[in-house]
């Protein structure tokens, strides 16, 4: 069974450090890796999502690459600001079996003006 | 365009009660899924449908109904609530280009 790890935990940063959030996942053999944001109380937004043929998507400050042989993955948020706090959560769909996202327990993360 | 839409918000039930949470999309995606989340677990695939009259099981499947009879609603049932179902309920949909698309959740406390 596909098992994703997200760390830390938790991660604060001073208003405009650069970060990198870290995903790991077991089995190599995977359709998509997709990364989201949860804010408290809210459902998950989809924030970039990198195909297995990928090695990196981009979308604004944000960053995603893919290691596919090595399990992992990275966020990295460039220039961080206070509205980027909340909960990044990063998700495999395997590349066989059933249709279902495989989730770390995601990094929460505070940016401190 | 609504996109994910979730009822309810919240709710709280006693052990052995049913109900309905509802779900609906107007994005026209085949393929819509409900996940739970609970505290230090990723969230984890309950049952998902990859079109009108087509369901399955994920991976925690026992304790909950569910039926797709249009594109636009996937509602999950809860047939006799436990204690062990107290959770936040998350709908989602998938389109063409694999992103999926989250409810806003509902939190359920069964008592």
């Amino acid at each position: 069974k596909q098992e994703v790890t997200q760390i830390p935990a938790a991660l604060s940063v001073p208003e405009g450090e650069n970060l990198v959030l870290n995903c790991s996942f077991t089995d190599s053999a995977i359709y998509n890796l997709q990364w989201f944001r949860q804010d408290p109380g809210k459902g998950l937004t989809s924030l970039l999502l990198i195909q297995s043929s990928q090695r990196e998507q981009t979308s604004g400050r944000l960053n995603a690459s893919l290691d596919k042989s090595s399990g992992r993955s990275t966020l990295y948020i460039a220039a961080s600001q206070p509205g980027d706090s909340a909960t990044y959560l990063c998700a495999v769909r395997p590349l066989t079996g059933a249709n279902n996202l495989f989730f770390g327990t995601g990094t929460r993360l505070t940016v401190i003006p | 365009n609504a996109g994910v839409t979730q009822t309810p918000k919240f709710q709280v039930l006693k052990t052995g009660q049913s109900m309905t949470l509802q779900c609906a999309q107007d994005m026209n995606h085949e393929y819509m899924s409900w996940y739970r989340q609970d505290p230090g677990m990723g969230l984890r695939l309950i049952h998902y449908s990859v079109g009108a009259g087509i369901t399955d099981q994920g991976e925690v499947p026992n304790g909950y109904n569910v039926s797709r009879s249009t594109t636009e609603d996937f509602p999950l049932r809860l047939l006799s609530a436990a204690p062990s179902q107290t959770s936040v309920y998350f709908c989602a949909s998938r389109g063409g280009r694999e992103t999926q698309y989250f409810g806003p959740g509902t939190r359920l406390l069964v008592l």
